[in-house]
């Protein structure tokens, strides 16, 4: 079975600073990762997703990820924040199978304070 | 510009009325899900469907709800009767999932339906 963890239900940074959301999966196959941003009263919406090819993933917004297999991590990250990125965050995972149904973690949610 | 359209967007129930939330996948996806929000429990897996046909229900109380795909254009999620404990946002999603993996998309989701049962 896999699983992911989010450390941290609520993260807080200033304005143009680094924004780190963290994330941990379990999985007894290579896993496919994704990571999801959720506005108020919105869907979510795909930020980027790792299928084992680069393990440095770039998304929308200036956000990337990064693949560890050695910390089985898999943390989301952007340079300078900005007042648009206060959401809540979810990774996700899912197995190679073609099974495609993801198991999300718990979410981060994320402020940027002026 | 191609999206999962959920209706209702909000919906408020008595305790034991029948509920019924309707999902248009992306014209095209062959898989839907169906995923329900709450505070305590976050995101949770009901169930999937690939072409039409169920996969996995096993996250959904079978008691009181059921999941069906009349058509490869409409999903339905319905709850009979409501309890207060089924308040919560349900997102339906849509991707398409082929045979050999190549072509895969993620999961595309809709704005979900807030439903209270009061």
């Amino acid at each position: 079975a896999q699983s992911v963890t989010q450390l941290g239900s609520h993260v807080s940074v200033s304005e143009g600073a680094l924004v780190l959301l963290r994330c941990n999966y379990s999985s007894s196959v290579p896993p496919y990762l994704f990571w999801y941003v959720q506005y108020p009263n919105q869907g979510l919406q795909l930020l980027l997703k790792y299928t084992s090819a680069a393990t440095l993933v770039k998304g929308i917004n200036g956000f990337e990820a990064e693949f560890k297999k050695s910390e089985t991590s898999f943390h989301l990250t952007k340079p300078s924040a900005h007042m648009s990125d206060a959401a809540e965050y979810f990774c996700a995972v899912t197995k190679d199978t073609g099974r495609r149904a993801l198991t999300f973690g718990s979410g981060t949610r994320l402020q940027v304070q002026p | 510009d191609a999206r999962v359209t959920q209706t209702p967007r909000h919906k408020v129930t008595e305790m034991g009325q029948e509920v019924t939330m309707r999902c248009q996948p992306i014209l095209g996806h062959n898989t839907v899900f169906w995923y329900r929000q709450t505070m305590m429990q976050g995101l949770e897996l009901l169930a999937y469907f690939r072409n039409r046909a169920p996969l996995d229900d096993s996250g959904m109380p079978k008691d009181r709800f059921s999941a069906e795909m009349p058509d490869a254009t409409l999903a339905t999620l319905k709850i009979q009767p409501s309890e207060p404990r089924d308040s919560a946002v349900y997102f339906c999603a849509s991707g398409l999932v082929l045979s050999r993996g190549r072509g895969n998309t993620e999961a595309f989701f809709g704005q979900g339906t807030r439903l209270t049962v009061v």
